[in-house]
């Protein structure tokens, strides 16, 4: 069964507005932490933000937000002011506690519209 | 610094050769990662070092793959007799794990990738 199921392959938003991007996952482990990745056209995987399933606030990195809603096993990437260097790929990720790698979504293609 | 970085950027290789790529992760992290990413996917894990142990390998790992990280700093993934299928992005990944911090999951800082291409 797929952990991390990212359902909009791709999306648009215009420039300054903001755009929810999804991620649901699945795990019977109690202590997880959740990622999002940035992937630009050059390939790196820039690392955007983290939220662990005790931590009871949403996190936020600047324009980033995590939506992080534990019953439901949501955990969307809010991007408030979209700038036209937000277009890239955003993949959603999932550690468990007892692995020791990552289990990434499909990701979701952002194109902002000037 | 220095983030994480990989060499080569770019492989070109036959079908049937080896190649070999190297990762050097943040020179304080204990924790190694390769990951591979093939078009339109995301990165799947390969296998993973604490210090110069692996740990963890994936089923994706076949006997044609071996990773070493000898001194617990840089690590190799070498790929024998390689197939067309091995076409990917091979990405390398570092974080620190510090024991006895409890539930605490650290990210993965990545590096730029070296992008394979088999002929």
């Amino acid at each position: 069964a797929q952990k991390i199921t990212q359902t909009q392959p791709g999306m648009f938003v215009q420039e300054k507005e903001a755009v929810t991007l999804d991620c649901t996952y699945d795990t019977s482990d109690q202590s997880y932490g959740l990622f999002w990745y940035k992937q630009p056209s050059s390939g790196e995987m820039i690392f955007l933000i983290y939220q662990g399933s005790y931590d009871e606030q949403n996190a936020t990195e600047g324009r980033y937000s995590l939506n992080f809603q534990k019953a439901r096993k949501s955990a969307n990437l809010v991007i408030s002011a979209s700038q036209l260097g937000d277009s890239a790929m955003y993949f959603c990720a999932m550690r468990e506690r007892s692995q020791g790698n990552l289990i990434f979504g499909k990701g979701t293609k952002l194109s902002v519209k000037p | 610094d220095t983030g994480v970085s990989q060499d080569p950027r770019h492989k070109i290789t036959k079908r049937g050769q080896n190649v070999t790529f190297r990762c050097d992760p943040i020179s304080e992290h204990n924790r190694l990662y390769w990951y591979r990413q093939t078009l339109g996917q995301g990165p799947e894990f390969l296998t993973y070092f604490q210090n110069e142990a692996q740990l963890e390998k994936s089923r994706l790992l076949s006997d044609r793959f071996s990773a070493e990280r000898p001194k617990g700093s840089f690590s190799t993934l070498e790929i024998q007799r390689t197939e067309q299928g091995d076409s990917a992005m091979y990405l390398c990944a570092s974080s620190s794990i510090i024991p006895g911090q409890g539930a605490r999951v650290y990210e993965q800082y990545f590096g730029p990738g070296t992008r394979l291409t088999v002929t």
